[in-house]
C-alpha cells in the first residue's frame, strides 16, 4: 500500500510533443505529491508538486494533472524540448508522522530534435 | 553556494572492504537522508536524520550505518561491501520534513559505487 506505481519505464517523443508520464498510488492518506527531475551525473531535483485539494497544477510547459477518485497523478510536459530528456520520478507521502517520501521507479525520457 | 556535497564521485570497492560515503550540507538543514537508486527501482531510503545526534532507518538500512555528530555532516558507512550495495547513492537534505509541501528535498550529485 506504500508503493507508487510509475509507467511507462522509458518514453521517446519527437521535439514539440507532448510528454505524459503517468503514477497510481493506494494510499488515501497519502497528501502530498511531487515530481523530481534528475539529469544525467546529477541528484534529482523538485520540478513541480500537488496536493489532493486541486486537479491541476501548472508551471510553464509542465502540468500535474490529480485524480483522487482514481488515485492516480500524472506530469505533461507540453512542447517538449530536447533539454527535457532526463529521468522524472513521480513521489508521494503523507503529512502525518516523519512523512517520508515514496518514490516512483522513474521514467527515462529521451525527446529527439 | 554548495548546496549538498558528496565525495567521492566514483569508487570501486572489493568484497569485504569498509568505506565512508561522505557528504555535507551548507543550507543549515536539520533533516538529512541517504538514498540508494538502482535501474528501474527509484529511489530507496536507507537512513535520515532528523537533526545531529539522532539518525533512524528507511526501508534499505541493511549492511549501512550512519552518524550525525553536526547539522552539517552526515556520513554513511558501509562495513562489509557486499556486490548487492553496488549502487548510486544520493545524499540529501530539507529544511523540514520531506513529506511537506514547502519542504522540498536538495541533493547531492551522487556517489557511485561497484562492489566487486
Amino acid at each position: 500500500q506504500q508503493q507508487v506505481k510509475q509507467s511507462p519505464q522509458s518514453l521517446i517523443v519527437q521535439k514539440g510533443g507532448i510528454s505524459i508520464i503517468n503514477c497510481a498510488y493506494e494510499n488515501t492518506a497519502f497528501d502530498y505529491f511531487p515530481w523530481y527531475q534528475q539529469f544525467p551525473g546529477k541528484g534529482p531535483a523538485l520540478l513541480i508538486a500537488i496536493r489532493p485539494d486541486v486537479s491541476e497544477k501548472k508551471e510553464g510547459r509542465f502540468t500535474i494533472s490529480f485524480n483522487k477518485s482514481a488515485k492516480q497523478f500524472s506530469l505533461h510536459i507540453m512542447d517538449s524540448q530536447p533539454g527535457d530528456s532526463a529521468t522524472y520520478f513521480c513521489a508521494a507521502s503523507t503529512g502525518g508522522g516523519y512523512n517520508k517520501l515514496i518514490f516512483g521507479a522513474g521514467t527515462r525520457l529521451a525527446v529527439h530534435p | 553556494n554548495a548546496g549538498v556535497t558528496q565525495t567521492p564521485k566514483f569508487r570501486i570497492l572489493k568484497i569485504g572492504q569498509s568505506m565512508t560515503l561522505q557528504c555535507t550540507q551548507d543550507m543549515n538543514h536539520n533533516y538529512m537522508y541517504w538514498y540508494r537508486q538502482d535501474p528501474g527501482m527509484g529511489l530507496k531510503l536507507i537512513y535520515y536524520s532528523v537533526g545531529a545526534g539522532i539518525t533512524d532507518k528507511g526501508e534499505v538500512p541493511n549492511g549501512y550505518n550512519v552518524s550525525r555528530s553536526t547539522t552539517e555532516d552526515f556520513p554513511l558507512r558501509l562495513e562489509l561491501a557486499a556486490p548487492s550495495q553496488t549502487s548510486v547513492y544520493f545524499c540529501a537534505s530539507s529544511y523540514l520534513k520531506s513529506g511537506l509541501y514547502n519542504s522540498p528535498l536538495h541533493f547531492g550529485n551522487g556517489t557511485r559505487l561497484t562492489v566487486t
